[in-house]
């Protein structure tokens, strides 16, 4: 079974710049999940998806950050302008229902 | 305030030796629990969860986890640790309340494995 799929692993971009991520969930899990892990810390939950539908978003930066899951299956996360602090490990995870969160390797974000 | 600490940041243990890793939780209701494993530059692997039942809850890689309702923890264990061990571990909680599913980290600890 295909794992969580992320792309780009790393990226480098200057603060004010825009950058986008990409997640392909595991095959027929309809919850989608973007953590962001900053340095020295544990993940934090961005945005949760149901199937295409956002269940909680509510520690999701609204002003810079968006995210989108067409179709319910793959899932784009955006920063736009970036900052120096959103410099971070991006995970995206997925599950099958109310069942354990499988991660993808991450996106590495640099801010400069 | 609902939180999930691991108290110690980093942990050092000679290759063979035991290992035990805390984590305790303050949530009003008994969330689900979790430990995962972070090698460098790679996601987050799950080690063991734990619902309910047994509180001696068996893993992956050696590794084994016991819940303790009266203390709010789950602490990892394992025997004898080898050099691949060498990772960042984190506790992680599902609260009952709240629904959606949502996963609640530790900082984590470091953990170092000396030859």
């Amino acid at each position: 079974e295909a794992g969580v799929a992320q792309s780009p692993r790393y990226k480098i971009i200057e603060k004010r710049q825009s950058v986008a991520f990409w997640c392909n969930p595991i095959s027929g899990h309809a919850t989608l999940y973007w953590y962001q892990q900053i340095l020295g810390q544990g993940p934090k939950l961005l945005i949760q998806f149901q199937n295409n539908g956002v269940v909680d978003d509510s520690q999701l930066p609204k002003d810079r950050f968006s995210a989108e899951r067409l179709k319910g299956v793959d899932s784009t996360l955006k920063i736009q302008p970036a900052k120096l602090e959103d410099s971070a490990v991006y995970l995206c995870a997925s599950s099958s229902a109310q069942e354990t969160q499988y991660f993808g390797p991450g996106t590495r974000l640099l801010v400069l | 305030a609902q939180s999930v600490t691991q108290p110690d940041i980093h942990i050092t243990v000679s290759e063979g030796a035991s290992l035990e890793l805390r984590c305790n939780y303050s949530y009003g209701a008994t969330p689900y629990l979790f430990w995962y494993v972070q090698s460098p530059g790679q996601g987050l692997q799950l080690l063991l969860k734990y619902f309910s039942g047994d509180t001696l809850v068996q893993g992956i890689k050696g590794f084994e986890a016991e819940f303790k309702r009266s203390q709010s923890s789950f602490n990892l264990r394992k025997p004898s640790v080898h050099w691949s061990d060498a990772a960042e571990y984190f506790c992680a909680v599902v609260p009952l309340s709240g629904g959606y599913n949502k996963l609640i980290f530790g900082a984590g600890t470091r953990l170092a494995v000396h030859p």
